[in-house]
């Protein structure tokens, strides 16, 4: 089944630098790939996905990457803020057309002011 | 906005108590999960539902049962509750056919059983 593999498990950087986290998976069929943001108290928010057909996708200043042929995606954060200071899990789903996601094991982000 | 409630942020429990963690949706949305969430262990699937009366189970389902009579709402059962299920409960929803797998979390329910 599917395996997913999150590092690192945490994470300091001092306000403006960047960040990233990085994820693996085994399950070759898998092709789509979350990420969500856990702030303290709440639930996992959805914040960028990328499906298996594309390389890299940008939103403001997070971007996700994917390579397929190594199996692994990464999230890249810019600019950090102190809002960025949260969990962040990546996800995969064991093959295709399944939304039983197998998650990471979640990054602590701290953003150092 | 989808809304998912978890009914109970925190409960304090005996053991071999029984326990419901009821869960509610309003967006119409064909799935409902139960996650589990612990320290260094990520999110894990206990059951999931893709409509009324329907289940499947999770990657950890022993010691848990749900129940699906509505559409919108989800209960996870715990029949005879023990230490190890000490831990944060989390609700999610989503639709069957969307162009993502958007899953809509709720804020959580920790459980602490003594």
């Amino acid at each position: 089944g599917e395996n997913v593999e999150q590092h690192p498990s945490t994470l300091s950087v001092q306000e403006g630098d960047s960040a990233v986290i990085k994820c693996t998976y085994s399950d070759s069929a898998s092709n789509y790939f979350p990420w969500y943001k856990q702030e303290l108290g709440k639930g996992p928010q959805l914040i960028i996905d990328i499906r298996s057909n594309v390389g890299e996708k940008k939103d403001q200043r997070i971007a996700v990457t994917l390579n397929k042929t190594a199996k692994h995606f990464s999230l890249h954060i810019t600019e950090t803020q102190p809002e960025d200071s949260a969990v962040y899990f990546c996800a995969a789903p064991p093959g295709s057309g399944t939304y039983k996601y197998i998650f990471g094991t979640g990054t602590r982000l701290k953003v150092l002011a | 906005d989808v809304k998912v409630t978890q009914s109970s942020r925190y409960l304090v429990k005996r053991t071999g108590e029984k326990v419901f963690l009821e869960c509610v949706q309003d967006m119409d949305h064909e799935n409902m999960f139960w996650y589990r969430q612990d320290p260094g262990l990520g999110l894990r699937l206990i059951y999931f539902s893709y409509d009324v009366k329907m289940k499947e189970k999770g990657d950890i389902p022993e010691g848990y049962s749900v129940s699906r009579e509505k559409k919108e709402r989800f209960s996870l059962i715990l029949e005879s509750a023990s230490t190890n299920q000490t831990s944060m409960y989390l609700c999610a929803s989503s639709f069957r056919l969307a162009d993502t797998g958007e899953l809509f979390f709720g804020e959580g329910s920790r459980l602490t059983v003594l």
